[in-house]
């Protein structure tokens, strides 16, 4: 069955250092990926989205992710966090016709 | 550009009450529509979506139903509110054609 892996529940960085959030995928074909990010009390904002082509992708904030189809892997790096990026994040996976599998998140905490 | 319209933002009902909540998307045709569900302080859960008018996929045995009468409308409901429905509900629209994915504002639903 297709599945989702967000191994980091929680990761605190400190403000300026780098950020790297993995997501982990299982699915039978190459999947539509995407990373969104909650803020407490708000909605789901898509960061970015990998369809199809050059696999490192650029999004919002700073934001960028890079699939590797080896590895089975979407992960989602920043160079340097603000303390307004401390939110909830969210990999997702589809394919046409078929369900949106998301991860159970990872919250991200920055330190001063 | 695609939309999502969702409503009401808020919304407390009674258990034992019935409910509507509709999702209309604009410009974009035969999207994919999902209803997803978050309770407080978990994840995403998956309830319904739909490849295509009348087609309704469920993920999760429960009281609630879906439908979607016209291509760009995608309705969920409630004969009988329970507790445990209380929870932010979240329409999300996939545009394969435009290889757009987002999702409504969601409404935040407290069963009373």
């Amino acid at each position: 069955a297709q599945s989702v892996t967000q191994p980091d529940i929680h990761i605190t960085v400190s403000e300026g250092a780098s950020l790297e959030l993995r997501c982990n995928y299982s699915y039978g074909a190459t999947p539509y990926l995407f990373w969104y990010v909650q803020s407490p009390g708000q909605g789901l904002q898509l960061l970015l989205k990998y369809f199809s082509g050059d696999t490192l992708v650029q999004g919002i904030k700073g934001f960028e992710a890079e699939f590797k189809r080896s590895q089975s892997s979407f992960n989602l790096r920043k160079p340097s966090v603000h303390w307004s990026d401390a939110a909830e994040y969210f990999c997702a996976v589809t394919r046409a016709g078929t369900a949106l599998i998301f991860g159970k998140g990872t919250t991200l905490s920055v330190s001063s | 550009s695609q939309t999502i319209h969702q409503w009401p933002a808020t919304l407390v009902q009674p258990v034992g009450s019935p409910l509507s909540l509709e999702c209309t998307v604009e410009g974009t045709s035969n999207p994919n529509l999902y209803w997803y569900r978050q309770a407080a302080g978990r994840g995403l859960q998956l309830l319904f979506y739909s490849v295509g008018i009348g087609q309704i996929s469920s993920e999760v045995p429960q009281n609630l139903s879906a439908s979607r009468p016209q291509d760009r409308q995608f309705i969920l409901s409630s004969k009988k509110l329970l507790l445990s429905d209380s929870g932010f509900y979240l329409c999300f629209l996939l545009d394969r054609l435009n290889t757009e994915a987002f999702f409504g504002q969601g409404t935040r639903l407290t069963v009373v």
